[in-house]
């Protein structure tokens, strides 16, 4: 199985500033990357597919780049609203897989 | 719109199966895949299998392959997913959610809360 690391485990920030979330895969996936939001008691929200392509309806402060095994999520100006667990999950081989989540929390 | 609703939270005991639905609203039911997911509390997503609704195709992932068998019914553009044999391990929250190439994973249902309790 593809085993995606996610780090930062835990990220506080103040407003305003910008976060980068990394997720490193254990072999090439290409771009067959998906990002997700999940706040509190939510279900998942995809935020970024295949790596870096935006998605309808997000906010454009989250964009997202890398290919092959290094992926990162950047969060430009974070505020109360962000504050989530944000997974990786690729979608390259069977099975599907997620990383641990990095979460985000605001001082 | 697009909406998939789940069935409401439950509680068996162990040893039991249980059956979670996940109806399908708003598209062509037959058209996308149905995923189902399975979160832990606290803890990250794994990825259980999902069914093609035109086929019955399914495809598991091996380390749910004993535990979930899922169906569909398509008259009335719902998903199944059976659990077997439950354990406390079992006890989770499970999302269905609907695979298309142009908005992957982009619709989720709201989730079932299952508990394996005696």
């Amino acid at each position: 199985d593809i085993v995606l690391t996610q780090s930062p485990t835990t990220l506080s920030v103040t407003p305003g500033e910008t976060v980068s979330l990394s997720c490193r895969a254990s072999h090439y996936i290409g771009t067959n990357l998906h990002w997700f939001q999940q706040r509190t008691n939510d279900s998942p929200r995809l935020l970024i597919k295949y790596a870096s392509q935006s998605i309808s309806g997000i906010p454009s402060r989250f964009s997202a780049s890398g290919s092959g095994t290094d992926f990162t999520l950047h969060i430009n100006k974070v505020d109360f609203d962000d504050v989530s667990s944000y997974f990786c999950q690729q979608a390259q081989t069977w099975p599907l897989t997620f990383g641990s989540g990095t979460k985000l929390e605001i001082k | 719109q697009v909406n998939l609703l789940q069935s409401g939270a439950a509680l068996v005991k162990p040893g039991a199966s249980v059956n979670l639905s996940c109806t399908a609203s708003g598209y062509i039911f037959t058209a996308y895949y149905i995923h189902w997911m399975k979160q832990s509390h606290g803890e990250s997503l794994e990825w259980i299998g999902y069914i093609n609704p035109n086929s019955d195709y399914t495809n598991y992932n091996a380390k749910f392959r004993s535990k979930a068998t899922l169906t569909v019914d398509k008259s009335t553009n719902t998903a199944y997913m059976e659990l077997a044999r439950l354990t406390s391990e079992d006890s989770a929250t499970y999302y269905c959610t609907r695979e298309s190439y142009y908005d992957p994973f982009a619709y989720w249902g709201q989730g079932t809360l299952v508990t394996v309790s005696s």
